[in-house]
């Protein structure tokens, strides 16, 4: 049962061209997302949340989107860069209690930024 | 403060063996994770500490897996009897209690990659 779910394996963009990565979930009970990015041998590292209050989160280059009627989050770069190119995961937290402190992840993007 | 360190990066071992990873978080965390990443698929989560009480547990963690952090501390991840479906990246991560900051303090170690033969 997949929770948290990335449909799109891989991605190609160009340098300086927006990259668009997108995210589905299914448990209503999801009260706060976040992406991670991570680098072949290297533990994910944070990068944007959003909580479930909130429908748009701006860092920078990242912005993350959330539409909860349609249970679907995105997470927009601009401009991007070659060294965005890794793997990026979608994460939520659930709000049940007992489950307070894990978060179910996504099976990942793989972007790749071309120059 | 060098973040949250796993030891070691990579072990090769034979199936039926047993195995021991280590994970020492970042100091004041008082929160501590482990999750399991096979190829192809995001982290799973294995198990959580506050201080040094275990509070939870997924189903993947079989019998055949402990985990313990006495003192409140460091933390070690021991597989007994390891089978070849056991072979994936163990990751590590520390927090503060959930709600402080951002991501909820979620920082990662770079993993313990297990590949049983």
């Amino acid at each position: 049962d997949q929770q948290v779910k990335q449909n799109s394996p891989s991605l190609s963009v160009q340098e300086g061209r927006i990259s668009i990565l997108n995210c589905d979930y299914t448990n209503s009970m999801f009260d706060y997302f976040l992406w991670y990015k991570k680098y072949p041998a290297e533990g994910p590292t944070f990068l944007i949340s959003i909580s479930s209050i909130k429908d748009k989160n701006e860092d920078g280059r990242f912005t993350v989107f959330l539409n909860k009627s349609a249970k679907h989050l995105s997470l927009h770069i601009v401009p991007s860069q070659p060294g965005d190119s890794a793997v990026y995961f979608c994460a939520a937290r659930s709000v049940d209690t007992g489950t307070a402190s894990k978060l179910t992840f996504g099976t990942g993007t793989r972007l790749q930024v071309t120059l | 403060d060098t973040g949250v360190s796993q030891d070691p990066r990579h072990k090769i071992t034979k199936r039926g063996q047993n195995v021991t990873f280590r994970c020492d978080p970042i100091s004041e965390h008082n929160r501590l994770y482990w999750y399991r990443q096979t190829l192809g698929q995001g982290p799973e989560f294995l198990t959580y500490f506050q201080n040094e009480a275990q509070l939870e547990k997924s189903r993947l963690l079989s019998d055949r897996f402990s985990a313990e952090r006495p003192k409140g501390s460091f933390s070690t991840l021991e597989i007994q009897r390891t089978e070849q479906g056991d072979s994936a990246m163990y990751l590590c991560a520390s927090s503060l209690e959930a709600g402080r900051g951002a991501n909820y303090g979620y920082t990662f170690g770079s993993g313990t990659r297990l590949t049983v033969v």
